[in-house]
């Protein structure tokens, strides 16, 4: 069946740059996605990539995406205290017991000073 | 401003008891999700609508139930609840067309003793 998968924890210092990494294997995938969660709070959605595309930067973010390993990466530069959060990859699939979204379980980035 | 806003935030019930937690959306959207997120696991689909009157079992949809009596409002009842369902919910909702993005609402915290 289709599953994302993602490393749990990861952390950085402050100025550094972050990858956050993610494997998918459903080859029919449209959209992925990058979705933000803070402390108490719902999901944000972040940035989303196309899947005919290889690369889309927004700022501070850079989406990668290498369709022959199934494998989406999130690069956040110059990284800062308030990215620390968890962050989600999904990808978009159609019918079947998942409606809309297949999420990863999550990685949480923490910031330190 | 459109909005998506979940009731109650935080709730503690016994064994046993019905349970029903409110989404309301003023989106207008046709999607609507129910996740439960717990450590270890990410977000699991409970349930999801693509419509009024059209409802759809997700991963982990034992136990609960739903009903979509109009766009805006997608409860979810636990008809019996157990201590496995201790969590936090979270209801989404999305047009379903292009990218389809996910508007999450801010949870829901259910202990159940």
């Amino acid at each position: 069946g289709e599953d994302v998968e993602q490393s749990l924890f990861l952390s950085v210092r402050e100025g550094d740059s972050s990858v956050i990494n993610c494997t998918y294997t459903d080859s029919s995938s449209t959209y992925l996605y990058w979705y933000k969660q803070e402390p108490g709070a719902g999901l944000q959605l972040l940035t989303y990539i196309f899947s005919n595309m290889d690369m889309k930067q927004d700022q501070r973010l850079t989406v990668l995406l290498n369709k022959k390993d199934k494998h989406l990466s999130l690069r956040i530069a110059d990284t800062q205290t308030g990215d620390s959060a968890i962050y989600f990859c999904a990808e978009k699939i159609y019918g079947g017991s998942q409606g809309n979204l297949i999420f990863g379980k999550g990685t949480k980035l923490s910031v330190k000073p | 401003d459109a909005e998506i806003t979940q009731s109650p935030r935080h709730k503690i019930t016994e064994t046993g008891r019905q349970v029903t937690l409110a989404c309301h959306q003023t989106w207008n959207h046709n999607n609507m999700f129910w996740y439960r997120q717990d450590l270890g696991h990410g977000l699991r689909l409970i349930h999801y609508s693509y419509g009024v009157h059209d409802t759809n079992k997700g991963e982990v949809s034992d136990g609960y139930s739903v009903s979509r009596s109009n766009t805006e409002d997608l409860p979810l009842t636990l008809e019996s609840a157990a201590s496995s369902q201790t969590s936090v919910y979270f209801c989404a909702s999305s047009t379903g067309t292009g990218a389809g993005e996910l508007f999450f609402g801010e949870g829901s915290r259910l202990t159940v003793l």
